[in-house]
């Protein structure tokens, strides 16, 4: 089982869409981190957070982590095109050096 | 581009050979990581180096072995290959070690096993 659960598996949106995705665990994260990766490359770091019930904006991408420091979304706001791409969560718990990913979500945005 | 150099970017080989995947880190950066990637796993956490020492161990089999060398590039030997050991592999370095670093990744170099 993965330490971090990611939800949906699969999104597929029209252009101008709002979408959510879900990063969660049962385990206490010191940070969260999203990455984006697009096929043929690596994945791509977004944000970071790192303080319970902190929210951080990036344009149209809104990023929660849970108050618990164990969950976290990824909310897309119109989405474009561009924003098609493997979203992965990834934490790191205290006094553990190992980031854990998520297993991902494929989103896609239809034109 | 990452400044994470990975090399082969394609490999195809037999059950039971062995292989040899390279990683040069950004400049200045101490810490490598190895993952695997593979359609039914995600991102598998292998290893991590932290200038030159081991520095925390995820899944890895025995039948795969990593080093850093002194000029931080790493490498990840991959031996007694199986079908199942086709994946991507990803290399990625960050400065230092842990605690919200980002982490930067090459371009993957993906294996083939037959």
């Amino acid at each position: 089982t993965q330490l971090l659960e990611q939800s949906p598996q699969f999104l597929s949106i029209q252009e101008g869409e709002n979408l959510t995705v879900y990063c969660n665990s049962s385990s206490v994260f010191s940070s969260l981190q999203w990455y984006r990766q697009e096929p043929g490359e690596g994945p791509v770091l977004l944000v970071t957070v790192v303080t319970g019930g902190e929210v951080k904006k990036l344009k149209r991408l809104t990023f929660q982590f849970g108050d618990a420091r164990k969950d976290s979304s990824l909310h897309i706001t119109a989405a474009q095109t561009g924003d098609t791409g493997l979203y992965l969560c990834a934490g790191e718990r205290s006094n553990d050096y190992k980031l854990s990913f998520g297993a991902g979500t494929t989103v896609t945005v239809r034109a | 581009d990452s400044g994470v150099t990975q090399t082969p970017k394609h490999l195809i080989t037999a059950t039971g050979q062995r292989v040899t995947l390279r990683c040069s880190p950004r400049s200045g950066d101490l810490s490598v990581y190895w993952y695997q990637q593979s359609l039914d796993q995600g991102l598998q956490f292998l290893i991590q180096y932290y200038n030159g020492e081991e520095r925390a161990k995820g899944n890895i089999l025995e039948r795969f072995s990593a080093q850093q060398f002194p000029d931080l590039h790493s490498e990840l030997n991959l031996s007694s290959l199986e079908l199942g050991d086709s994946a991507l592999y990803f290399c990625a370095s960050s400065v230092g070690t842990g605690a919200f670093g980002e982490l930067f990744f090459g371009e993957g170099s993906r294996l083939t096993v037959l």
